[in-house]
C-alpha cells in the first residue's frame, strides 16, 4: 500500500531564514505530487504539483518554490520566509481521479 | 474560474442523528470528480467519498452518502447515525479530468456532534 511521509511535523523559524519542507512517497512510481497551504484551519490552496521528475507547476506566485529530484521525493523551499508563509503545509500525492495526503508540516514564522 | 462553496462554516448534530453538510461548485467543465475529505483535529486529511461527474447514482460509503445534483451543481453529504469520531472539518473539492489532478476546495464546515 502507498505511504506518504513529511517532515518535520512542526518548524519554528524566524523571518529571513531558509526553508525546506520534505515529502516522500512509497509503495507507488511516478506519482502526481502536490504541495498545499492551509491557513488558519480553512481551506487548503494548491501552491505547486508535478508530474514527473523536474517537472514544477506553481499555480499561485509566492515566496516559496518547488523542486522534485527524484521521482518520490517533493521538495518545498524558500530562501527567505515571510511572516505569511505561516500554515499548515500539506503534501498529497495522487493520479487524475483521487489524491491522498500526508501528516503535513505546521509552520510557524516569527 | 472554477469555485467551491460551502455556505456552513459550522453545523452541529446530536449523536446517532442524521446531518447534510451543503457543497456548490462551478465549472463550465463537464468531466469531473467530487469529492469530501474529512480533517479531524489531528489534522490529516482523510477522503470520505468520491463521486464521478458522469454517474447518475449517488456514491455511498457506509454511514456516508452523497445527494450529487449535475445541473445544480450542488454536492451535498449526508451522515447517518452520527458518531462522536465524526466531529472534524469537512471539505468538498473537485478536480477536472486530465488538468494534471488539481484538488479546488471550499472553506470547510465544522461539524461538531454532540453526546
Amino acid at each position: 500500500s502507498q505511504t506518504i511521509h513529511q517532515w518535520p511535523a512542526t518548524l519554528v523559524q524566524p523571518v529571513g531564514s531558509p526553508l525546506s519542507l520534505e515529502c516522500t512517497v512509497e509503495g507507488t512510481s511516478n506519482p502526481n505530487l502536490y504541495w498545499y497551504r492551509q491557513a488558519a484551519g480553512r481551506g487548503l490552496q494548491l501552491l505547486f504539483y508535478s508530474v514527473g521528475i523536474g517537472q514544477i507547476s506553481s499555480e499561485v506566485p509566492q515566496n516559496l518554490s518547488a523542486s522534485r529530484p527524484q521521482d518520490r521525493q517533493f521538495i518545498l523551499s524558500s530562501k527567505k520566509l515571510l511572516l505569511s508563509d505561516s500554515g499548515f503545509y500539506l503534501c498529497a500525492w495522487g493520479n487524475y481521479n483521487e489524491q491522498f495526503f500526508g501528516p503535513g508540516t505546521r509552520l510557524t514564522v516569527l | 474560474a472554477q469555485t467551491v462553496t460551502q455556505s456552513q462554516p459550522e453545523m452541529s448534530v446530536q449523536e446517532a442523528e442524521t446531518v447534510t453538510l451543503s457543497c456548490t461548485y462551478d465549472t463550465s467543465e463537464n468531466n469531473y470528480y467530487l469529492f469530501w475529505y474529512k480533517q479531524p483535529p489531528s489534522r490529516q486529511m482523510i477522503l470520505v467519498i468520491r463521486q464521478e461527474a458522469y454517474k447518475q447514482q449517488n456514491a455511498t460509503e457506509n454511514r456516508f452518502s452523497v445527494n450529487f445534483q449535475k445541473a445544480a451543481k450542488s454536492f451535498s453529504l449526508k451522515i447517518s447515525d452520527s458518531q462522536l469520531g465524526d466531529t472534524a472539518m469537512y471539505f468538498c473539492a473537485f478536480m477536472i479530468y486530465n488538468q494534471g489532478g488539481k484538488l479546488i476546495f471550499g472553506q470547510g464546515t465544522e461539524l461538531s456532534v454532540k453526546p
